[in-house]
């Protein structure tokens, strides 16, 4: 089956910085790939997705890239702010459900 | 964007009682639910699939006889851990899969404490 490795596992970056999270995956038939965030206490809400046939897609501060030969995909968010400071989890699947990465706890620092 | 909820957001329960929790979609028809657990400051672990009308499909290691899953409707599953015990303790959080590409949407999660 499918298994998903995300790193780094914490990150702290200034205020305004940029940060970016890095997943891997095996299953090369994987096609979906989404990002999540987690606050405390809180189910993950969905910030952006890509699928395999594309490249990179962005949305304001958050992009996210995806390289198909080497299997692994990023999460790249622009210009930080300390309501940015959650978990991050990426997924990927072949079709639902989806696997999950062990999450990226980022610390924005004002 | 679709809304799923999840009810109750927290329960405290007593050692051998059973906790019902329930997963709705407000504003789409979910054929398929997922239920999963988070132990504190791990990831989500997929403990079962809820299809709507038929048994729902267990991973390898949860006992589908402690965990009921019930998914009676397009917008309902119900997650029933019976005769709970301390180390049943945890966020447990329900994702619905509306008619869009394979997109999910995330309950809030529920935060089951066994005492």
């Amino acid at each position: 089956g499918e298994n998903v490795e995300q790193h780094p596992s914490t990150l702290s970056v200034q205020e305004g910085d940029s940060a970016v999270i890095k997943c891997t995956y095996s299953d090369s038939a994987s096609n979906y790939f989404p990002w999540y965030k987690q606050e405390l206490g809180k189910g993950p809400q969905l910030i952006i997705d890509i699928r395999s046939n594309v490249g990179e897609k962005k949305d304001q501060r958050i992009a996210v890239t995806l390289n198909k030969t080497a299997k692994h995909f990023s999460l790249h968010i622009t210009e930080t702010q300390p309501e940015d400071s959650a978990v991050y989890f990426c997924a990927a699947s072949i079709y639902t459900p989806l696997v999950f990465g062990k999450g990226t706890r980022l610390s924005v620092i004002a | 964007g679709a809304v799923v909820s999840q009810h109750p957001s927290w329960v405290i329960c007593k050692s051998g009682t059973s906790v019902k929790i329930e997963c709705r979609s407000l504003d789409f028809q979910a054929t398929t639910m997922f239920w999963y657990r988070q132990f504190p400051k791990q990831s989500l672990m997929l403990m079962a699939t809820s299809n709507e009308g038929s048994k729902a499909t267990y991973e390898q290691g949860v006992e589908k006889d402690k965990f009921l899953i019930n998914h009676a409707s397009l917008t309902l599953s119900t997650l029933t851990v019976t005769s709970a015990h301390p180390e049943d303790s945890s966020f447990y959080i329900c994702s619905a899969k509306s008619e869009g590409p394979r997109e999910l949407f995330f309950g809030e999660g529920s935060r089951l404490t066994v005492l």
